[in-house]
């Protein structure tokens, strides 16, 4: 079965410091991976996603992520964070040829100014 | 201005009521999905339609049924609701089904059950 868990349900940093949100998935091959953000009282919008190639894969506002298929990981970085990148984060799979994409349970990101 | 648009964006129902959630997406896309994200499952997907057809269903109850008059609208009809179905209801499309697409999300209708 496929599933991705994010194991930190709260992040906690200052302004201006480094980020790393954890990301691991569970599935036999490589899927598509996401990584989303949810601001408060919105949708969902799509950050980055990655399915093959380089391995780091550029994203918006700065955010990155990077691909490791021995750990089975999806960490989503970002060098220097604003306060306003306070949001929940989710990362995602989806399976080549399904019809559906998995969230995991998110992380709330909070940046203290 | 949203490109998807999700109505009515709260609602308070009572135990045993039935109730529509209209969605309607103006980007063009030939897929749409329903999500509900509550305290208890966080983003849990439901069901994803492509070309008004459904393709994937993880809903379990019957309660829940998809409704699309056309490829743009895909509208969630709960029967007998119950306190557990309060959640924010997202809606969201793609421009196809398959994997890899993009979502792209509604700003969610959040239903209370009393």
């Amino acid at each position: 079965a496929q599933s991705v868990t994010q194991p930190d349900a709260r992040v906690t940093v200052s302004e201006g410091a480094s980020l790393q949100l954890r990301c691991k998935y569970s599935y036999s091959a490589t899927p598509y991976l996401f990584w989303y953000v949810q601001y408060p009282r919105q949708g969902l919008q799509l950050l980055l996603k990655y399915y093959s190639g380089d391995p780091v894969v550029q994203g918006v506002n700065s955010f990155e992520a990077e691909f490791s298929k021995s750990n089975s990981s999806f960490h989503l970085q970002k060098a220097s964070v604003h306060w306003s990148d306070s949001a929940v984060y989710f990362c995602a799979l989806s399976p080549p040829n399904a019809y559906k994409v998995i969230f995991g349970k998110g992380t709330h990101l909070h940046v203290l100014p | 201005d949203p490109k998807i648009i999700q109505k009515p964006k709260y609602l308070v129902a009572v135990t045993g009521s039935e109730k529509i959630l209209i969605c309607e997406q103006y980007l063009g896309h030939n897929a749409m999905y329903w999500y509900r994200q509550s305290a208890k499952k966080p983003l849990e997907f439901m069901f994803s339609y492509s070309y008004q057809k459904l393709m994937d269903n993880q809903t379990a109850s019957s309660r829940f049924q998809p409704q699309s008059s056309k490829k743009n609208h895909l509208d969630l009809q709960i029967t007998a609701l119950k306190p557990d179905d309060s959640a924010t209801y997202f809606c969201a499309s793609s421009q196809e089904v398959n994997s890899g697409n993009t979502l792209y999300f509604g700003e969610g209708s959040r239903l209370i059950v009393v």
